[in-house]
């Protein structure tokens, strides 16, 4: 079945650095892949998603791209705040259902 | 605009009960998922459902079953429960077609079993 993994599990970054977290799917049916956040005790919130006839997205200080040869898509985060700080979750689905699969999550900790 | 809302937020139920869950999603959305999230697994998906048809299930027992009804909202069902039921589940929203569209997440039930 679909497999999608993701690295690091644990990056930490110092206030104003970048931050970038990688995903690889192996279903090649998959053509929708979202990022949540997920703050503690909280609910997975989307920031940003992108569509597999797109290659890039970026929206402020985040942006996403996608290689669909090799599977991959990756989240970028600039001038990291510590507001930043939480455990984000890449995802992909397969066209026409709802299930998301997902990675194993990264937790994000920005020190000031 | 409300959000998508579960309920209760909370339980605490013992071994072999059972247990009843529910998700109203958001306003004019009729596809409603339903996730397990745990520390070890991480967010695992249970079922997908759309205009009242399960869609599609996840890798989980018999014991987990769930229900989409007219109005959209949903419940899942988890009978006979075990210790490892412990999770917090998670459902949500998309929008008016049955895929393509973002999902929006509840806050989820925190469900415990002792």
């Amino acid at each position: 079945g679909e497999n999608v993994e993701q690295h690091p599990s644990t990056l930490s970054v110092q206030e104003g650095d970048s931050a970038v977290i990688k995903c690889t799917y192996s279903d090649s049916a998959s053509n929708y892949f979202p990022w949540y956040k997920q703050e503690l005790g909280k609910r997975p919130q989307l920031i940003i998603d992108i569509r597999s006839n797109v290659g890039e997205k970026k929206d402020q200080r985040i942006a996403v791209t996608l290689n669909k040869t090799a599977k991959h898509f990756s989240l970028h985060i600039t001038e990291t705040q510590p507001e930043d700080s939480a455990v984000y979750f890449c995802a992909a689905r397969r066209g026409g259902f709802q299930k998301l699969v997902f990675g194993t999550g990264t937790r994000l900790l920005v020190s000031p | 605009k409300a959000g998508v809302t579960q309920t209760p937020r909370y339980l605490i139920k013992t071994r072999g009960q059972q247990v009843t869950l529910s998700c109203s999603p958001i306003s004019g959305h009729r596809s409603v998922s339903w996730y397990q999230q745990t520390p070890g697994q991480g967010l695992q998906f249970l079922f997908e459902y759309f205009s009242e048809t399960q869609r599609n299930k996840g890798n989980f027992p018999g014991r987990f079953s769930g229900r989409q009804f007219s109005n959209s909202r949903s419940e899942m069902n988890v009978s006979t429960l075990e210790l490892g039921d412990s999770a917090l589940y998670l459902c949500a929203s998309s929008g008016k077609g049955a895929g393509d569209t973002e999902a929006f997440f509840g806050q989820g039930t925190r469900l415990t079993v002792v």
